[in-house]
């Protein structure tokens, strides 16, 4: 089946910890995403990459950073510069057009403890 | 800017009953709108889009969409709810002056389908 993985599902990081969220997808999508979901607050744009090693921040990206080496992989990493990471993170990807939708992961819950 | 709004944070309804999800927005030349949904701690299922045509959009598990120019909106709808539609919803909008498939979501409105 096609789609975007996402893992884990759930991560804990002690504070001062970078961590790394991983999303894959087979969808042959050039367009990938990270958004941020806060309660009440919908979805915040983290980082977006067009085509393979190419990113541009999205409103949020202080403290965040990616990677782009292949089409089918864009791994975020939360880094200790990142002052409140405790959120729902969620990957998606589209065809790179502006009238398609988007196809999203499971999504991983980070905590900090 | 392009910007997306959901007025209501929740929704309640009876099992049966219509329901409707509003969604404003306000985007520089023709929008295209999209309405997800999300159950809990899970990722956003597409529903279904507004590009051009027909102002009457139909979508997955039986719901619609009536993209209103004049009034800025795309409420979204469905004639008889079910306690499986309890869920979390999100109007998006993307605008093809970007550069890039950038979507603007709202807040999220959360819908109870109560038996």
């Amino acid at each position: 089946d096609g789609g975007i993985t996402q893992s884990p599902k759930y991560l804990f990081r002690k504070e001062g910890q970078n961590v790394t969220l991983s999303c894959e997808q087979n969808l042959n999508h050039d367009a990938m995403y990270w958004y941020r979901q806060d309660p009440g607050q919908g979805l915040r744009l983290i980082y977006y990459s067009q085509i393979v090693n190419d990113f541009q921040k999205g409103d949020i990206a202080e403290g965040y950073s990616v990677s782009r080496e292949k089409k089918e992989s864009f791994p975020l990493t939360v880094t200790s510069a990142q002052k409140n990471p405790t959120a729902f993170y969620l990957c998606a990807s589209s065809i790179d057009l502006p009238n398609t939708e988007a196809f999203f992961g499971q999504g991983t819950r980070l905590t900090v403890v | 800017a392009q910007s997306v709004a959901q007025p209501e944070d929740q929704v309640n309804v009876a099992e049966g009953n219509p329901l409707t999800v509003k969604c404003t927005y306000s985007v520089s030349g023709n929008p295209y709108l999209f309405w997800y949904v999300q159950y809990p701690n899970r990722g956003l299922q597409f529903l279904l889009k507004y590009i051009t045509g027909d102002n009457l959009v139909k979508g997955s598990y039986g719901f619609e969409a009536e993209f209103n120019k004049s009034q800025t909106s795309f409420h979204l709808k469905k004639p008889s709810a079910l306690v499986s539609d309890s869920a979390l919803y999100f109007c998006a909008v993307s605008s093809p002056g970007d550069n890039f498939n950038k979507f603007y979501f709202g807040s999220g409105t959360k819908l109870n389908v109560k038996p």
